[in-house]
């Protein structure tokens, strides 16, 4: 299937700083998104991404799906403990199946 | 609760094993999807299921695997004659109706460990 590469694969950061990460892919997607698992789980979604170039923040959370649509980035500002977590992104192309990242590992240090 | 459930949340079987895997979709949500997560990867799409449409299986890793949705509400994921490397956590999702714009709501999945 399609392969998203997602990086880094985990981030060890001190409370108060900013995050990113990205996704990127080798197709072009048409639908990003970017979702929180929690441990013991299922993903929550964070932000929705439809449009090339689109820029949405949801709270200190902001992500960007790429011009060429082979790519996403999400920052996290001022982080704090609770966004501890491992982070997907997830691309569709047409359909139904949505293809996930490895995801990012954050621990934040207080 | 109003989420999605899924039973049970962890299962331990030996190799050769069926198991079954259940998924309570949240109430008037037409569309539920199967994915299969394995230690420190992503989602794996397994299968899809829209109302009355036929289901895309396209994701099943082989024919042991066999997903069944009764009345357009509970789902289940069916793996005969399981293998070691069947072990993974199994999760559900639902949303209203499946348009790539629907929210998927994701339940907490059940682990399943085959010795």
């Amino acid at each position: 299937g399609q392969q998203l590469n997602q990086s880094p694969q985990s981030m060890f950061i001190q409370e108060g700083e900013d995050v990113s990460m990205n996704c990127t892919s080798s197709s072009i997607f048409n639908t990003w998104l970017w979702y929180k698992q929690d441990p013991g789980e299922g993903p929550v979604l964070l932000i929705a991404l439809y449009k090339a170039g689109e820029l949405t923040s949801n709270g200190r959370l902001t992500a960007q799906f790429g011009i060429t649509r082979k790519d996403s980035f999400l920052n996290i500002s001022a982080s704090i403990p609770s966004d501890v977590g491992i982070y997907f992104c997830a691309g569709l192309h047409t359909g139904n199946q949505f293809y996930f990242g490895t995801g990012t590992s954050l621990t934040v240090i207080p | 609760g109003a989420g999605v459930s899924q039973s049970p949340s962890n299962k331990v079987t030996e190799k050769g094993k069926d198991v079954e895997l259940r998924c309570d979709p949240i109430s008037g949500h037409t569309a539920l999807y199967w994915y299969r997560q394995s230690l420190g990867q992503g989602l794996e799409f397994l299968i899809y299921f829209q109302g009355n449409s036929a289901p895309d299986k396209s994701g099943l890793p082989s024919d042991r695997f066999s997903a069944e949705r009764t009345g357009g509400s509970v789902s289940t994921l069916t793996i005969q004659r399981t293998q070691q490397e069947d072990s993974a956590v199994y999760l559900c999702a639902s949303s209203v109706s499946g348009s790539n714009t629907d929210t998927q709501y994701f339940g907490p999945g059940t682990r399943l460990t085959v010795l």
